[in-house]
């Protein structure tokens, strides 16, 4: 069974700055789908951000993009110029390629902005 | 397109009380998906329709959960009895399978937030 780790629970970045948000996962699949998640207060659950596992290029939506590390099952997330907006849950997630269409999530991890 | 509906938003009930939970996916979307986010366990699926027909349950906690989709513009999960370690945010998410494969995004409602007492 594939799993899904996010080793910080919180982290804090001034507006403006940048930060990075780390995922881990565990999959004997070849290829598969990653995918960055935001819950803001209102609980609705938002895609950032989706990486194919077999296009080597990291994905990149304007001021968000991904270190697709796949030897290293790792799939960190950049937010670039943070905003006040961007102070959220954020969810590390994995879906196979075929088979099961079941998204499996990492614990999530509490982004503060500060202004 | 209005998104995928949830109702109720918010359910307080009493333990022992039957609650059913309802959900009705974007208009063409053809495979249904129900979560389950703890502060526990995190976000987890529970179970997943294709076509109105279950595909994945082995994540139905046990008997007292039960889910149906009777058509493909609704679906109910419904927990009798429920218990405390129900409470919960139970989410229905929507997606377009493509037997042809490729990529289909799963969107998702605002959520029922559930509290047993």
């Amino acid at each position: 069974a594939q799993t899904v780790t996010q080793s910080q629970p919180e982290m804090s970045v001034q507006e403006a700055e940048t930060v990075t948000l780390s995922c881990t996962y565990d999959t004997s699949e070849s290829d598969y789908y990653l995918f960055w998640y935001k819950q803001p207060p209102s609980r609705q659950m938002i895609l950032v951000i989706r990486q194919e596992a077999y296009k080597q290029q990291n994905a990149t939506e304007n001021r968000f993009s991904v270190n697709f590390q796949k030897a290293a099952k790792s799939f960190s997330l950049k937010i670039s110029d943070s905003q006040l907006g961007d102070a959220a849950m954020y969810f590390c997630a994995y879906r196979s390629v075929g088979g099961s269409e079941k998204l499996v999530f990492g614990k999530g991890m509490k982004l503060t902005v500060n202004p | 397109d209005a998104g995928v509906i949830q109702s109720p938003r918010h359910e307080v009930t009493e333990m022992g009380q039957e609650v059913t939970l309802r959900c009705k996916p974007i208009s063409g979307h053809n495979s249904l998906f129900w979560y389950r986010q703890t502060m526990m366990r995190g976000l987890e699926l529970l179970i997943y329709f294709n076509n109105n027909v279950p595909i994945d349950d082995s994540g139905m906690p046990e008997d007292r959960f039960s889910a149906k989709m009777p058509n493909a513009s609704f679906s109910t999960l419904k927990i009798q009895p429920s218990e405390p370690r129900d409470s919960a945010v139970y989410f229905c998410a929507s997606s377009l399978h493509l037997t042809s494969g490729g990529y289909n995004e799963q969107f998702f409602g605002p959520g029922t937030r559930l509290t047993v007492l």
